[in-house]
């Protein structure tokens, strides 16, 4: 089947700790996002991938960083600048990044800072 | 610049009620919009969606919505609910660029029996 997968699901920091989220697609597609949901926030846009060894800020990149050297693979890590680090981290992708596109989404990553 | 605004941040309807979520939206282009649904402790999954074309979109599981330019608006529509319906809605927007979604802070949907 084709897909997204997270891994782990729940993942717990302790302050001062790099953590590095998982992200793998199978879907062949060109784009790939990462999201950070808080209750009753919405989804905030973390960074956005539109090719393999490209990668954009979204309006919360603050305290994270990625990598694309993979067209099937995003991961994003969590570093010890993110003061607030705890919330449910979602990954999608879609075909291109058109406007048009329909999103993707993994089952998502619950991170906790002990 | 885009923006969605839900209004409701808790809807409850009784099984077999009309189900309605207000979605509306602001865009200096064509939008693009859609309703992504979300169960508990899992990721979105589409619904439907407008692009262009007919303004009434059908989409997954019996829902359906509406766009409505001159009230920009694109709420979501289900004329029976089921418990299953229980979950959280996001309306979104495209950007004007394209690679990036606008989401709004969604609506929970609870259904009693």
């Amino acid at each position: 089947d084709g897909g997204i997968t997270q891994s782990p699901k729940y993942l717990f920091r302790k302050e001062g700790q790099n953590v590095t989220l998982s992200c793998e697609q199978n879907l062949n597609h060109d784009a790939m996002y990462w999201y950070r949901q808080d209750p009753g926030q919405g989804l905030r846009l973390i960074y956005y991938s539109q090719i393999v060894n490209d990668f954009q800020k979204g309006d919360i990149a603050e305290g994270y960083s990625v990598s694309r050297e993979k067209k099937e693979s995003f991961p994003l890590t969590v570093t010890s600048a993110q003061k607030n680090p705890t919330a449910f981290y979602l990954c999608a992708s879609s075909l291109a990044g058109g406007r048009a596109d329909t999103q993707y989404f993994g089952p998502g990553t619950r991170l906790t800072v002990l | 610049a885009q923006s969605v605004t839900q209004l409701g941040s808790h809807v409850s309807v009784s099984e077999g009620a009309l189900v309605l979520l207000r979605c509306n939206y602001s865009s200096s282009v064509p939008p693009y919009l859609f309703w992504y649904v979300q169960y508990p402790n899992q990721g979105l999954q589409l619904l439907l969606k407008y692009t262009t074309g007919a303004t009434l979109v059908k989409g997954i599981n019996g829902f359906e919505a509406e766009f409505k330019k001159s009230e920009t608006s694109f709420h979501l529509t289900k004329p029976s609910a089921h418990m299953s319906d229980a979950a959280e809605y996001f309306c979104a927007v495209s950007d004007t660029g394209g690679f990036k979604t606008i989401f709004g802070a969604g609506t929970r949907l609870f259904v009693k029996a």
